[in-house]
C-alpha cells in the first residue's frame, strides 16, 4: 500500500500567519493517464471531512483562496496563506492513484 | 439540497453482522463512484470500499476483504455495506462518500464491536 507521511502532525499557528503541511508518498502518485491523484481534506471538530484540493492544486468550490496546494511526484504541500480561527481542525492528504486509496495520518492545526 | 444519510450502525458482538445503508438525494447518484470511509474513535481516516456507478467494479481493502461487501441500488439511490464477522478493530464511524468532480459526505454512523 502507498504510505502517505504528513508533517508536522501538530501545527499551532497565530491567526493571520501562514501555515504549511507536507505530505510525502512512498511511491510516485503519477497515474498512467498522466494525472496525479493527490487530494487534501479538512475535518473540523465534530464534522465530516470535506475536500479542499483535488489533483494537487485545484481548489474545490467554496474553498477560500488562502488555501493552495502544490507538489509533484512524491512530495506535496498544502499552504494556508493567512490562518483564520475557522481553519482549526485536522488536515489529511489522500491519494487515489493506487488501490487501496490511502490517507495520511492527519495534521492537527490549532490556533495559538 | 444534497444529502447522504447513513443508518444501520450500532453495538454488535465480535463475530456478528451489520448492514449499513446510505440514502442519497439531491444529486445524480447513479453517475457517482460511491465509497465507504471509516474513522476509529480519535483516529484518522481509512478507505474501506468503493463501487463504480454501473456496479461492475467493487473493491475493498485487505483488512475487510471476505468479510465486508459493498453494493448499491441505483433505482433507489441507496448504497450498502454488508459487514460480517465483525472484529473489535472494525469499531469506527462509517462515512458514505460520493466521489466525482465534487464530493459529498454523510454525517457517519457509529459501529461499535464489543462484547
Amino acid at each position: 500500500d502507498v504510505v502517505l507521511t504528513q508533517s508536522p502532525l501538530s501545527l499551532p499557528v497565530t491567526p493571520g500567519q501562514p501555515a504549511s503541511i507536507s505530505c510525502r508518498s512512498s511511491q510516485s502518485l503519477i497515474a498512467s493517464d498522466g494525472n496525479t491523484y493527490l487530494f487534501w481534506f479538512q475535518q473540523r471538530p465534530g464534522q465530516s471531512p470535506r475536500r479542499l484540493i483535488y489533483t494537487i492544486s485545484n481548489r474545490d468550490s467554496g474553498v477560500p483562496d488562502r488555501f493552495s496546494g502544490s507538489g509533484s511526484g512524491t512530495a506535496f504541500t498544502l499552504q494556508i496563506s493567512r490562518v483564520e480561527a475557522e481553519d482549526v481542525g485536522v488536515y489529511y492528504c489522500m491519494q487515489h492513484t493506487h488501490w487501496p486509496h490511502t490517507f495520511g495520518q492527519g495534521t492537527k492545526l490549532e490556533i495559538k | 439540497e444534497v444529502q447522504l444519510v447513513e443508518s444501520g450502525g450500532g453495538l454488535v458482538q465480535p463475530g456478528g453482522s451489520l448492514r449499513l445503508s446510505c440514502a442519497a438525494s439531491g444529486f445524480t447518484f447513479q453517475t457517482y463512484w460511491m465509497n465507504w470511509v471509516r474513522q476509529p474513535p480519535g483516529k484518522g481516516l481509512e478507505w474501506v470500499a468503493n463501487i463504480s456507478p454501473d456496479q461492475i467494479e467493487g473493491r475493498s481493502v485487505d483488512s475487510v476483504k471476505g468479510r465486508f461487501a459493498i453494493s448499491r441500488d441505483n433505482a433507489k439511490n441507496l448504497l450498502y455495506l454488508q459487514m460480517n464477522n465483525l472484529r473489535a478493530e472494525d469499531t469506527a464511524v462509517y462515512y458514505c462518500l460520493a466521489w466525482g468532480h465534487v464530493t459529498y459526505w454523510g454525517r457517519g454512523t457509529l459501529v461499535t464491536v464489543s462484547s
